[in-house]
């Protein structure tokens, strides 16, 4: 399994710029997210999705987009860079049955700098 | 609202030491709590999870007990060795909430030889 697949894993991006990060994974997880993570601090949650065609806003949404059209694709857009966008950006997904948390699998990231 | 604090790094250990993380959490409900390590240019991975008080995650010979009485969760082994020198990470997850997870700040260990 490949589990998480995350493209690119490295981008340069001028300010005003837009890009799209690729999320997909193959474990037919229900759930999944997109954490940011800047140097010294936790992984911050952006947004994240409960299913196919359902999205909501994590604690720093604020120059993000998501859509969820499939169970295996959640890409992330970014509109305007800026340079406070600069960061680490990991997808995640996870399995849920009866209310438990099985935990996360990861992708390997995408390192976003904005010039 | 929730949180999650961890010791801050980096904790410098000769191999074969006994290593603690401090780990405590404030929450509204009774989260699953769980350690995700992070090695160079990796992403995350699940190193162990507890999901009710008085549980026991295990997992490499890392270990960790959730404590409701002192909202703790502490990361311990007994023998570190250089290829645990890594970005540890504990986080919770609230009943309910979609498993949305609240991270730590992260320790950075670092064993020597």
């Amino acid at each position: 399994n490949a589990g998480v697949t995350q493209t690119p894993k490295f981008r340069i991006l001028k300010i005003g710029q837009s890009m799209t990060l690729q999320c997909t994974q193959d474990m037919n997880h229900n759930y999944m997210y997109w954490y940011r993570q800047d140097p010294g601090m936790g992984l911050k949650l952006i947004y994240y999705s409960v299913g196919a065609g359902i999205t909501d806003k994590g604690e720093v949404p604020n120059g993000y987009n998501v859509s969820r059209s499939t169970t295996e694709d959640f890409p992330l857009r970014l509109e305007l860079a800026a340079p406070s966008q600069t960061s680490v950006y990991f997808c995640a997904s996870s399995y849920s049955r009866t209310g438990l948390n099985y935990g996360y699998t990861f992708g390997s990231g995408t390192r976003l700098t904005v010039v | 609202g929730d949180s999650v604090t961890q010791m801050e790094g980096p904790v410098t250990l000769s191999e074969e030491a006994f290593l603690t993380i401090n780990c405590t959490y404030t929450a509204t409900g009774y989260p699953s709590l769980f350690w995700y390590v992070q090695y160079p240019g990796e992403g995350l991975q699940l190193l162990l999870k507890a999901t009710k008080a008085d549980d026991k995650g295990s997992n490499k010979g890392f270990e960790a007990t959730y404590r409701k009485e002192t909202t703790s969760f502490h990361l311990e082994k007994g023998s570190v060795q250089v290829s645990d020198s890594a970005v540890y990470f504990c986080a919770l997850s609230e009943s309910g909430g979609y498993n949305k997870l609240i991270f730590g700040a992260g320790t950075r260990l670092a064993v020597h030889p």
